[in-house]
């Protein structure tokens, strides 16, 4: 238990879904990112918040949405993906933004049909 | 940020040293060492990290030569809880980019 939440941890959607991961940390933390973890491929950095405000968008197809309403709850919605975005989505927060430990969520399954 | 080679497997034998090795050969003077595992299915756990001296904590030991360009990483007593993909990241601190490589996977026999 790393103190980061996710839900679903599993979720298959259509490629006309809209459909809403969520992230919540109990820590105390002022960072949050978004992850992407492919079969076979490194973790790919998606987003960064610090205290709810988007510090880094790697360059993400905007069929990603992400939403951070509040420093300890993180969204990544979900519209028209592709089969290709099948992945391991993780989150994970940190004290500050590039603090030296990021604490990680068990991650949600997404398999797009 | 500069980038990390390790070796895509190793296996350790139960209750000996599993030494984990890190090439980094290009890093500058103010990027740290860390340290990440991934058991399967869960999310990426942090272990250690390091600038230039060695560091341990109740998890593992990290040695860095003294060039920095190259460190190990040192899990005492190996338990079968210990196999997991195990990367080395070097990044500044405050640098909200961690960048994850392939990693070393980690096979620890009974």
């Amino acid at each position: 238990e790393t103190g980061v939440t996710q839900t679903p941890r599993h979720l298959v959607m259509g490629m006309t879904n809209k459909k809403s991961l969520k992230c919540e940390q109990h820590l105390g933390h002022n960072a949050m990112y978004w992850y992407k973890q492919s079969a076979k491929k490194p973790l790919e950095l998606m987003f960064v918040y610090s205290l709810e405000e988007r510090v880094e968008n790697n360059s993400v197809p905007s069929r990603f949405s992400p939403e951070c309403p509040n420093s300890s709850h993180l969204f990544l919605h979900l519209h028209t993906l592709q089969p290709e975005d099948s992945a391991l989505y993780l989150c994970a927060s940190s004290q500050e933004v590039g603090g030296r430990e990021q604490f990680f969520g068990p991650g949600t399954r997404l398999t797009v049909l | 940020d500069a980038k990390t080679t390790q070796p895509p497997s190793m296996d350790c034998a139960e209750g000996r040293a599993a030494n984990l090795p890190c090439n980094h050969s290009t890093i500058s003077g103010n990027e740290y060492v860390y340290w990440y595992r991934q058991i399967h299915s869960q999310g990426p756990q942090y272990i250690i990290h390091g600038l230039k001296n060695n560091e341990t904590n109740e998890m593992a030991s990290l040695i860095i030569t003294e060039d920095r360009k190259s460190s190990t990483l040192i899990l005492p007593h190996a338990t079968l809880r210990d196999t997991a993909v195990y990367y080395c990241i070097v990044g500044n601190f405050g640098n909200e980019k961690l960048t994850f490589g392939t990693g070393t996977r980690l096979t620890i026999i009974p």
